[in-house]
């Protein structure tokens, strides 16, 4: 069975500081990868998805992730954080099954102080 | 063009009552997938539609839990009767395309206490 996991329950860093969110993944093929945050009171919000091709891959407000297959990890990266960034992050998979449900981590709270 | 919208957005209904959630997709998803988080945990799948007919529906916690998705247009979910453990916020998202590979947009969730 698929699972995701994401180690950290929040991520504290200074503005302007790069920032990391971290991903692990277990599926039984190859993966499909998505980040998504939460802003407050508000539904889930698409940042990007790892399909296949480039291992970089980058998606929407400056963010980035890795796909690195031999450490099933999908961490988010940005290299400098705002204030504004400041939310929930979910990491989710799918495999390669008949099935497109995904499966997510518990979240990761990211907190960027001024 | 409109994104996900869910109704209501907050619900507070007693133990035993019966409540029925509502979501719209975006116009042309054949997709849509239910979803809760209870509790602070993570988000759990509960059940996806292509168009009106049930693709997957191994997340249904239980047989108090009835979706529906009449003409392949918008979809209910039915709690009935609810449960103390069935609050939680309740995310629909949908997706367009049969190959699954697009990415899921959610609406904003409907926020359910059971008392």
């Amino acid at each position: 069975a698929q699972s995701v996991a994401q180690p950290e329950d929040q991520v504290n860093v200074a503005e302007g500081n790069p920032l990391t969110v971290k991903c692990t993944y277990s599926v039984s093929g190859n993966p499909y990868l998505f980040w998504y945050v939460q802003y407050p009171n508000r539904g889930l919000q698409f940042l990007l998805k790892y399909i296949t091709g480039d291992n970089l891959v980058k998606g929407s407000y400056g963010f980035e992730a890795e796909f690195n297959k031999s450490q099933t990890s999908f961490h988010l990266k940005k290299p400098s954080a705002l204030v504004s960034d400041s939310a929930l992050y979910f990491c989710a998979v799918r495999d390669f099954s008949g099935f497109q449900k995904l499966v997510f981590g518990t979240g990761t709270r990211l907190l960027v102080s001024p | 063009e409109a994104g996900v919208t869910q109704f209501p957005s907050h619900s507070v209904i007693e133990k035993g009552q019966t409540v029925t959630l509502r979501c719209d997709p975006i116009s042309g998803h054949d997709n849509l997938y239910w979803y809760r988080r209870v509790m602070g945990k993570e988000i759990k799948f509960l059940l996806h539609f292509v168009k009106e007919s049930k693709q997957d529906e191994s997340g249904m916690p239980n047989n108090r839990f009835l979706a529906e998705r009449t003409g392949g247009t918008y979809s209910t979910l039915k709690v009935q009767p609810a449960e103390l453990e069935d609050s939680g916020v309740y995310f629909c998202a949908s997706s367009y395309g049969l190959a699954g590979v697009g990415e899921q947009f959610f609406g904003p969730g409907t926020r359910l206490t059971v008392l």
